[in-house]
């Protein structure tokens, strides 16, 4: 069965500080791997997106990472921003011409001042 | 250029009702999908629009829900006789083909609550 498995499920940082927000999935055959931030009422917004093989993009204080061997990959946030406080949700598609995407639960994470 | 818009943004219904949400892709963007996110839970795929045809409606949860589009367009998700476990947010998205690799774009969601 397809699935995404993120973790931590929140997080309380504070602001300035770094943080690594994992996701593990089971997707085949996988197409690519999207990390999205959501803020609180608004819909998804694409950060990231990694093929087979790339192993790294960055976006500016976001940077991925993607192992596709194991199945994992990460998204860590430098230099945290009060506006990062957001759910962040790694979304994986299996190659298809459906375009369906299996999310993960996200994570919620919380910059504190 | 503007982005999907969904309407209306706030629905109270009373259970038993019929809803209507309306979900304006970006203009050109011949894939349309249709999730919902529960409480707590992640986006559920319910159904996606290549054109103004649905090949895959496996995600619509019940007989009570469907969704049409029409040319090329506006697609409209229907819930009849709507239940309290119905009570979601359900966000539309677009995009410029089905592929796996071509972008998928969010409107802000409909908050839908069923008393």
């Amino acid at each position: 069965k397809n699935q995404v498995e993120q973790s931590p499920q929140s997080l309380i940082i504070l602001e300035g500080k770094n943080c690594t927000l994992q996701c593990n999935y089971t997707v085949s055959p996988f197409s690519n791997l999207r990390w999205y931030k959501q803020d609180t009422g608004r819909g998804p917004v694409s950060l990231t997106i990694m093929t087979f093989s790339e192993n790294t993009k960055s976006n500016g204080r976001y940077t991925a990472t993607l192992d596709a061997d194991t199945k994992q990959s990460s998204l860590h946030i430098t230099a945290s921003q009060l506006s990062d406080s957001a759910s962040y949700i790694c979304v994986v598609s299996a190659r298809s011409n459906t375009g369906k995407l299996i999310f993960g639960q996200g994570t919620t994470l919380q910059v504190k001042p | 250029g503007a982005g999907v818009s969904q309407s209306p943004s706030n629905k109270v219904t009373e259970k038993g009702k019929d809803v209507e949400l309306r979900c304006d892709p970006i203009s050109g963007h011949t894939a349309l999908y249709w999730y919902r996110q529960s409480l707590g839970q992640g986006l559920e795929f319910l159904i996606y629009f290549q054109g103004n045809s649905a090949p895959d409606k496996s995600g619509l949860p019940s007989d009570r829900f469907s969704a049409e589009r029409t040319g090329g367009s506006v697609s409209t998700l229907t819930i009849q006789r709507t239940q309290q476990e119905d009570s979601a947010v359900y966000l539309c998205a677009s995009s410029r083909g089905t592929a796996s690799t071509y972008e998928q774009y969010f409107g802000p969601g409909t908050r839908l609550t069923v008393t």
